[in-house]
């Protein structure tokens, strides 16, 4: 089954800590792994991985992807309140499905004062 | 440049009715989907296109129906709504499968 699970499914923290948000996927014939933020209204593109051990970074953003090992991570470095977000992660494939983008559940962080 | 537009962006249905989700970009993508999200659960995939007069079923396409029959529009029907189609729906569209989905605004779509 193509399953894309994200954990932790919640996360509380406070400004200034660093996050790692975590993105598993099973699928054979793997095309890309996508991030996503989404606030109160629609998502909003973050990274796109295809390549193992490349990571792409953003201000205090960054992810990397194992392909051996079927993850990705998400960092987030000096938190702040406007990083409270649910983050999700999104796997595309080749094959009989392609272009089928399939999501995990998200993860919801909240950054406290 | 609109982007992805989607209307309405409010609905409230009875059991039972019918009605079309509306969904156009005008960057000439050939990509487009359909997901419901739902507390907790993430987007789910419901349907998606790959070109004018191509469509497939994604995760949770019972209750829904599509067509694509010029490059910008990708209309969703609810053939009877039910209660369990209470949720938000965005649609989405990409140059391709190597690039990101830009999402719609949303529509939220209440059943009685």
């Amino acid at each position: 089954e193509d399953k894309v699970v994200q954990s932790p499914l919640s996360l509380v923290v406070h400004e200034g800590d660093t996050v790692t948000l975590n993105c598993s996927y099973e699928v054979t014939n793997f095309r890309s792994l996508l991030w996503y933020k989404q606030e109160k209204k629609a998502p909003t593109f973050l990274f796109m991985l295809t390549s193992s051990g490349i990571e792409k970074k953003s201000g205090r953003l960054s992810s990397i992807l194992d392909k051996k090992e079927l993850f990705s991570i998400l960092n987030i470095t000096a938190t702040q309140t406007g990083d409270s977000a649910i983050y999700l992660c999104g796997r595309m494939n080749y094959g009989g499905s392609q272009g089928n983008l399939i999501f995990g559940k998200g993860t919801k962080l909240s950054v406290k004062p | 440049n609109a982007g992805v537009t989607q209307t309405p962006k409010f609905q409230v249905l009875k059991t039972g009715q019918s009605m079309t989700l509306q969904c156009a970009q005008d960057m000439n993508h050939e990509y487009m989907s359909w997901y419901r999200q739902d507390p907790g659960m993430g987007l789910r995939l419901i349907h998606y296109s790959v070109g004018a007069g191509i469509t497939d079923q994604g995760e949770v396409p019972n209750g829904y129906n599509v067509s694509r029959s010029t490059t910008e529009d990708f209309p969703l029907r609810l053939l009877s709504a039910a209660p369990s189609q209470t949720s938000v729906y965005f649609c989405a569209s990409s140059p391709g499968l190597s690039y990101e989905q830009y999402f719609g605004p949303g529509t939220r779509l209440t059943v009685t």
